[in-house]
């Protein structure tokens, strides 16, 4: 079974500008989610879609942060424009079920850099 | 907001050395959810506890969920060089998973 896949891997950029993520979870999981994990510190939700649909994006920062899961599958996470405290890895999840009592399968995330 | 705490936040221990994590809500909590991230990693689950004072193991490691569902532990006995990485603990009450913020574990050989 494929596992959840990201990308890119690593980005660099300048603040002010905007990047892109992009991820495709495992085949039939509904719930997928979106985690920033800082440096020293556990992930933190920051979106959560079942199948198309937002669950929760309380702690979306939504004045430069957004995403889409368009047709229920793949999904990107897209910041406009970044900050320098954006710098974290991005990680994406899937679980066949929504929370609470699922498992939470990540992708490799995708490091990113703000200068 | 919902919070699980863990500590240590890093623990070194000699190889062969047991090893000890902690997660500790002021809420009762619907489950707890082991992961463990590899350095350079991602998170990989472990394992899920439901049940009031459950304990379950998986080889060296074993897992326990208070009797108060307001606590957690991880215990690895005899560690290895391969159980090197940060043990996070987390917990789905309100329909999202909060993580807490991780012990690091270093093992030295």
């Amino acid at each position: 079974e494929a596992g959840v896949a990201q990308s890119p891997r690593y980005k660099i950029i300048e603040k002010r500008q905007s990047v892109a993520f992009w991820c495709n979870p495992i085949s039939g999981h509904a719930t997928l989610y979106w985690y920033q994990q800082i440096l020293g510190q556990g992930p933190k939700l920051l979106i959560q879609f079942q199948n198309n649909g937002v669950v929760d994006d309380s702690q979306l920062p939504k004045d430069r942060f957004s995403a889409e899961r368009l047709k229920g599958v793949d999904s990107t996470l897209k910041i406009q424009p970044a900050k320098l405290e954006d710098s974290a890895v991005y990680l994406c999840a899937s679980s066949l079920v929504a929370p609470p009592g699922n498992e939470q399968y990540f992708g490799p995330g995708t490091r990113l850099t703000v200068t | 907001g919902q919070q699980v705490m863990q500590i240590p936040q890093y623990q070194h221990v000699q190889e062969g050395e047991d090893f000890t994590t902690y997660c500790n809500s002021s809420t009762t909590l619907s489950n707890i959810q082991w992961y463990k991230q590899r350095p350079g990693g991602h998170p990989v689950f472990l394992i899920q506890l439901v049940k009031s004072g459950e304990v379950k193991k998986q080889k060296r490691l074993t897992f326990q969920f208070g009797e108060a569902k307001k606590n957690s532990s991880l215990h690895i006995t005899a560690t290895q060089t391969t159980d090197v990485g940060t043990y996070f603990c987390g917990s789905s009450n309100t329909g999202k998973l909060i993580f807490g913020q991780g012990t690091t574990l270093q093992v030295k050989p």
